[in-house]
Order: structure tokens, then sequence, then C-alpha cells
């Protein structure tokens, strides 16, 4: 079956960086765009932009162009976000989800709390 | 960017009411080749949203048909024909039409 497994939760501290991936699995991993979402605590769902998983190619929405970068590691059907300088407001939980117009498949989310 | 409004922002039923939730666009959402990309996402208390309805009315795989979504243009609605326990939850709409998507603010569906 076609699932998302996102990676575990990460405590940092500002001005730190984060790594957090997404495996796919259960379908072609190149068939179909990966979206990043973000989950303030208590808050609504904000897209951050998609990657091209066929190109590799980034696509960022502009709250999320510098610090952020999306990539891949297609032979692992994986597709990662990094955030660089962490701030107390990057505390959120993070969703992958596939699909370029379609979001049918979610990840679990990862909890990254930014913290001194 | 496009601004979708949620009405209302939250909405208490009882089980087996039917009820209705609203997403409005800032503008348009008919896509230049036809399609409208309009989706409905259900995230219950500590699980990741799931997808509902997409392309207005169309049902996704799996989800029970006592949903279902209607609207053109700037307007849109989720119905839910005998609300159940398991309904509960923040509803969302988002749009895949214009760059960038974007969500709408929820509506929570709470039991009254």
């Amino acid at each position: 079956q076609i699932q998302l497994v996102q990676s575990g939760p990460e405590l940092k501290k500002p001005g730190e960086s984060v790594k957090i991936s997404c495996k796919a699995s259960g379908y072609t991993f190149t068939d179909y765009a990966m979206h990043w979402v973000k989950q303030a605590p208590g808050k609504g769902l904000k897209w951050m932009g998609w990657i091209n998983t066929y190109t590799g190619k980034p696509t960022y929405a502009d709250d999320f162009k510098g610090r952020f970068v999306f990539s891949l590691e297609a032979s692992a059907s994986t597709a990662n976000l990094q955030i660089s300088n962490l701030k107390n407001e990057d505390t959120a939980t993070y969703f992958c989800a596939r699909g370029f117009r379609l979001f049918d498949y979610w990840g679990q989310g990862v909890m990254v709390t930014v913290s001194s | 960017d496009v601004v979708l409004t949620q009405t209302p922002p939250t909405l208490s039923a009882t089980i087996g009411q039917s009820v209705s939730i609203s997403c409005r666009s800032s503008q348009s959402l008919l896509h230049s080749n036809g399609n409208t990309y309009l989706n409905w996402l259900l995230q219950r208390p500590g699980q990741p949203p799931q997808l509902l309805i997409y392309l207005v009315s169309r049902l996704e795989s799996g989800v029970p048909n006592r949903f279902s979504g209607s609207g053109s243009g700037t307007d849109f609605t989720l119905k839910i024909s005998g609300v159940e326990a398991e309904d509960l939850g923040v509803y969302y709409c988002v749009q895949s039409t214009h760059a960038p998507w974007t969500f709408g603010g929820g509506t929570k569906l709470e039991l009254k």
C-alpha cells in the first residue's frame, strides 16, 4: 500500500539546521510530485512548495525562499526538507504530501521544536 | 495569491445531522484546461490531513458517500449528509489552480 513515512521529532536551538525526510513506498516515486506543508501549533495548513521528483526541480512559496531547501534521494524514494538558521517561528509540524494538484497521500508529520 | 475563505470557522453538530461548509475564493478556480482544482481535506485530532474530495466533487476512493462537494468558479460547498462521530476534526479546502497553492483557514466540526 502507498505510504509516506517521515523521520522523527527534532529539538533544535535557534541558528541550528535540521533535515527531515519523507520516504515513499508502494508506488513509483518519480511519477508524483511531493509537497511540503507547515502547520504551526494550533494553526492551519500552509503550503511551502513542491519538488518535481522526476527532474529534482524545487519550487518554493515566497515565505519559504532562502532558508528552506527541498531535495531528493531518488534512489531511496525519499524527499528531504532542510531548514537552516532555525528561528522560533519555525516551530511547527512539517508534512510531506503526494501529487502535483491532488494531496492524496500524506506523511504522518514531523514536529520540529526550536527553543533555546 | 488566491485567498480561500471558509465559513463557518466552527460548526457544532449532533450525530446524524447534515451540515455544510463553504469555501469562497478570491478569484475563479477554473483552470484554462477546463478543470477546477478545488479539494477538501479532513484533519482529525493528532492526525495528518486526508483527502476527501478532489476536482470540486469527485469522491476519493474509500471516502464514505455521505460526503459530497459542489460549486463552481469562486463558491464551493462541502456537505456531510448525516454526521458520524468519526467525522469530527478540521476541514480544509485547498486550491491548486493558481500558484502558489493555498489552503482555507479551516472549519472545526465538533459535537453539540
